[in-house]
């Protein structure tokens, strides 16, 4: 079945600078991947997402990458705000299909004012 | 729309005794997921439905876990007998379409003493 990787588990940064997270995917038939920010004791809310015919999505501050050679797509956060800290988690859909959503173990993002 | 509806918000119980969540998703949603988020084992997929029908429950971990969808408005989680390792916020959440947002609840936190 389809595995996601996410890295690094947890990244701080100072506020104005860049975050990258990094995901990779095992199921060449995931074509859906999006991105979740879930703030301390709220469910997850999608921030971004991308479908495997783009290479690249932005929406102001935040881009993700996808490379579907190398099966991984990227999350990256430009001028970084204290309201940015949050568990941002990736997530793909296995199959293609109709079905449910794998969601990466997340990463603890701290943007230090 | 008020969103994907779950209840309880907090619920303590005793090992032993049985435990059930309830989902009222997105008015329109045609599927409908729960998750189960630790932080040993992240976001973990219990069972997801499509039009009211159980398509996956490979997630759920025991028999001690079902999972019911009678109509479209409304889905419960149950765990009888419940144990400590039970333990975990659990979220609800509905989307329409293989490429779509996923609506995710506030969850229900959970605790088994």
């Amino acid at each position: 079945g389809e595995n996601v990787e996410q890295h690094p588990s947890t990244l701080s940064v100072q506020e104005g600078d860049s975050a990258v997270i990094k995901c990779t995917y095992s199921d060449s038939a995931s074509n859906y991947f999006p991105w979740y920010k879930q703030e301390l004791g709220k469910g997850p809310q999608l921030i971004i997402d991308i479908r495997s015919n783009v290479g690249e999505k932005k929406d102001q501050r935040i881009a993700v990458t996808l490379n579907k050679t190398a099966k991984h797509f990227s999350l990256h956060i430009t001028e970084t705000q204290p309201e940015d800290s949050a568990v941002y988690f990736c997530a793909a859909n296995p199959g293609g299909s109709q079905g449910n959503l794998i969601f990466g173990k997340g990463t603890k993002l701290s943007v230090k004012p | 729309d008020a969103g994907v509806i779950q209840s309880p918000r907090h619920e303590v119980t005793e090992m032993g005794q049985e435990v059930t969540l309830r989902c009222k998703p997105i008015s329109g949603h045609n599927s409908l997921f729960w998750y189960r988020q630790t932080m040993m084992r992240g976001l973990e997929l219990l069972i997801y439905f499509n039009n009211n029908v159980p398509i996956d429950d490979s997630g759920m971990p025991e028999d001690r876990f079902s999972a019911k969808m009678p109509n479209a408005s409304f889905s419960t989680l149950k765990i009888q007998p419940s144990e400590p390792r039970d333990s975990a916020v659990y979220f609800c959440a509905s989307r329409t379409g293989m490429t779509t947002e996923a609506f995710f609840g506030q969850g229900t936190r959970l605790t088994v003493v």
